[in-house]
């Protein structure tokens, strides 16, 4: 399968500190991204990284990209209740088909 | 600019019955794709769009089939329905440059809520 694989699958943490999920793919990609989706509603996209780049940042985000391991990681810092949410990475491939990965889950504890 | 809308939201449809779900993507973006969400399966994709063409196919059973019209709007239909079509089906748009590394994020609709009974 060419879908990236989340990790962990669900993950609980207090309001304030930091949440990190990691995504791990299979073969060479284009780029990719992540997305959060409130519960059973469509996704939105967060973050985009293309496969020369190492590491982006958007607000409170950070996500990094390490090719020789075909891993990606992002970091929400400073978590609030708002971002409780599932979250997933899709990898990328020529010809802008995407796969996604079976998602985190995120829990904000207020 | 609106966003990507989906009717209908939610859907209630028997065994053996067919079903035609509708996508108006974001003004402007000419890709439009289409996916399966489980919870057992996760998001799975069904095909892409782009300019009436379909340019990629996942991995389901020709009862899935789709168009999209020369306005962008895309419909996908499921024939012959059975209860594991029972799922939220997600369109989603992208405006698709020339390729290569640029990429492009992808924006959802809310989705469509089938359940076969």
């Amino acid at each position: 399968s060419q879908q990236g694989e989340e990790d962990p699958q669900a993950l609980s943490i207090q309001e304030g500190e930091n949440a990190t999920m990691n995504c791990s793919y299979k073969t060479s990609i284009n780029n990719l991204q992540w997305y959060r989706q409130n519960s059973g509603r469509g996704l939105v996209h967060l973050i985009l990284i293309r496969s020369n780049e190492r590491e982006k940042h958007s607000g409170r985000l950070r996500v990094t990209l390490d090719t020789s391991k075909k891993s990606s990681s992002l970091l929400i810092t400073a978590s609030r209740a708002a971002d409780t949410a599932s979250y997933f990475c899709a990898t990328v491939f020529t010809g802008n088909q995407f796969y996604f990965g079976t998602g985190t889950s995120l829990t904000v504890i207020p | 600019k609106a966003g990507v809308t989906q009717t209908p939201r939610y859907l209630i449809k028997t065994r053996g019955q067919q079903v035609t779900l509708s996508c108006s993507p974001i003004s402007g973006h000419r890709s439009v794709s289409w996916y399966q969400q489980t919870p057992g399966q996760g998001l799975q994709f069904l095909f892409e769009y782009f300019s009436e063409t379909q340019r990629n196919k996942g991995n389901f059973p020709g009862r899935f089939s789709g168009r999209q019209f020369s306005n962008s709007r895309s419909e996908m239909n499921v024939s012959t329905l059975e209860l594991g079509d029972s799922a939220l089906y997600l369109c989603a748009s992208s405006f698709y440059g020339s390729g290569g590394l640029r990429g492009n994020e992808q924006f959802f609709g809310p989705g469509t809520r089938l359940t076969v009974l």
